[in-house]
């Protein structure tokens, strides 16, 4: 069945420094692609999407970066502030389904 | 916040016990989702409602049964429910359906005793 994955599922940054994370998915036909944040006792948080037909999308601070050759997809935050701490989620979907990964525990180290 | 709200934040109950959560969202969508979050497991997409009728049941048990009374509302009745549906349930809503942006609310962390 299709699938979603994260490299890593824990991830510890400097204040200030850059955050890379990413996720990989299985289907090909995949043609948007969402992150959200969850902070603590919240619920998930729509943070930046992209289609199929760009590689590369930008919002405040966070960049999005799309490889449909080798399907994979990255979320790039810069700057890290301790307000990013929180579980980052990848959500692929084709049509009607939308598939999640696990989440990256993203810690920001002051 | 979100605009999603959901009630109660936090439920215990017994297995024999029924109980129902409820969510509402303030933000004009037509499409409402419940989702369950269980830890190490990806979000898992439990019912959809587009327009008040229910588009999709992803093989969920009917000790969960949801209702839409609106679009504005979206309820989740409990039953019977079992030691192993201990989770947060998140309810969401978009503009139209699954492609669209999703509203989180804070979600119901249930513990069934």
């Amino acid at each position: 069945g299709e699938s979603v994955g994260l490299h890593l599922p824990t991830l510890s940054v400097q204040e200030g420094d850059n955050s890379i994370i990413n996720c990989a998915y299985s289907n090909s036909a995949s043609d948007y692609f969402i992150w959200y944040k969850q902070e603590s006792g919240k619920g998930p948080q729509f943070i930046i999407d992209i289609r199929s037909n760009m590689d590369k999308r930008q919002g405040q601070r966070v960049t999005v970066l799309l490889n449909k050759t080798v399907k994979h997809l990255s979320l790039q935050i810069a700057a890290t502030q301790p307000g990013d701490s929180a579980v980052y989620f990848c959500a692929v979907g084709n049509n009607r389904k939308l598939i999640w990964g696990l989440g990256t525990s993203l810690a920001v180290n002051p | 916040e979100t605009g999603v709200t959901q009630t109660p934040r936090h439920l215990v109950m017994g297995m024999t016990n029924k109980k129902s959560l409820k969510c509402e969202q303030h933000l004009g969508h037509n499409a409402m989702y419940w989702y369950k979050q269980s830890a190490k497991k990806p979000l898992e997409l439990m019912f959809v409602y587009s327009l008040e009728e229910r588009v999709e049941n992803n093989s969920v048990p009917s000790r969960f049964s949801p209702e839409c009374p609106n679009s504005s509302h979206l309820f989740l009745h409990l039953h019977t429910l079992q030691p192993e549906d201990s989770a947060l349930y998140l309810c969401a809503s978009s503009q139209v359906d699954i492609r669209d942006t999703q509203y989180f609310g804070p979600g119901t962390r249930l513990t069934v005793l």
